[in-house]
């Protein structure tokens, strides 16, 4: 059974840096592109970056470019989001999400369950 | 802001069949495969329709998806009372370092 679990959500200060961890299972992890999405609270989704299976290409969001920097172990099967100078706009639930294939194509089969990050003093 | 505009509501009774329209340009819909998620409130979102009109396994095919130049459909038919939930469309985008993007979302009542 695939599953993917997120951890490393929190309450963070303006400015501050917060790293996201998605750890997956039943798949064979380094076959498959992976992606952050997020939902701020009460708005609709929103594509934040993505990842390839080999980790070689990389994806980000305008939004986000600069600031946050995916990454993936693929001996751990773990996916992660290191996020620097979060901002108010950065509150959201973050999901990873897992492609049907080993490039990013945007069709996320699988999604974990979220970890809600928020962002104020 | 998204540049995929759907309505942000539309509802039907049970049984009946729901439409639910998404419009792009041509360096999205217009150039780029269409997918379609559900998301139920409270829970995380959930693949219905890949490449245009592709269903992944396990999904009823009371759901069907279509496009159209720069414009992209889901049917909904046969309405549920559990298919009263959030809907998204996403494509890839072509302009320069946008990538992927989400619909507006439309929420789905059912009377």
């Amino acid at each position: 059974e695939v599953q993917l679990l997120e951890s490393g959500g929190g309450l963070v200060q303006p400015g501050g840096s917060l790293r996201l961890s998605c750890a997956a299972s039943g798949f064979t992890f380094s076959s498959c592109a992976m992606s952050w999405v997020r939902q701020a609270p009460g708005k609709g989704l929103e594509w934040v970056s993505a990842l390839s299976g080999s980790g070689t290409s990389t994806y980000y969001a305008d939004s986000v470019k600069g600031r946050f920097t995916i990454s993936r172990d693929n001996s751990k099967k773990t996916l992660y989001l290191q996020m620097n100078s979060l901002r108010a706009e950065d509150t959201a639930i973050y999901y990873c999400a897992r492609d049907r294939g080993g490039s990013f194509a945007g069709d996320f089969d699988y999604w974990g369950q979220g970890t809600l990050v928020t962002v104020s003093s | 802001q998204s540049v995929l505009t759907q309505p942000p509501s539309a509802s039907g009774t049970p049984g009946q069949r729901v439409t639910i329209s998404c419009s792009g340009s041509s360096s999205n819909i217009g150039s780029n495969y269409v997918s379609w998620y559900q998301q139920v409130p409270g829970t995380a979102p959930k693949l219905l329709i890949y490449w245009n009109n592709q269903r992944p396994s396990g999904v009823p095919d009371r759901f069907s998806g279509s496009k159209s130049g720069t414009s992209a459909s889901l049917a909904i038919s046969g309405l549920r009372s559990e298919d009263e939930a959030d809907y998204y469309c996403a494509s890839w985008d072509d302009s320069l370092s946008v990538y992927y993007v989400f619909g507006t979302g439309t929420k789905v009542t059912v009377l």
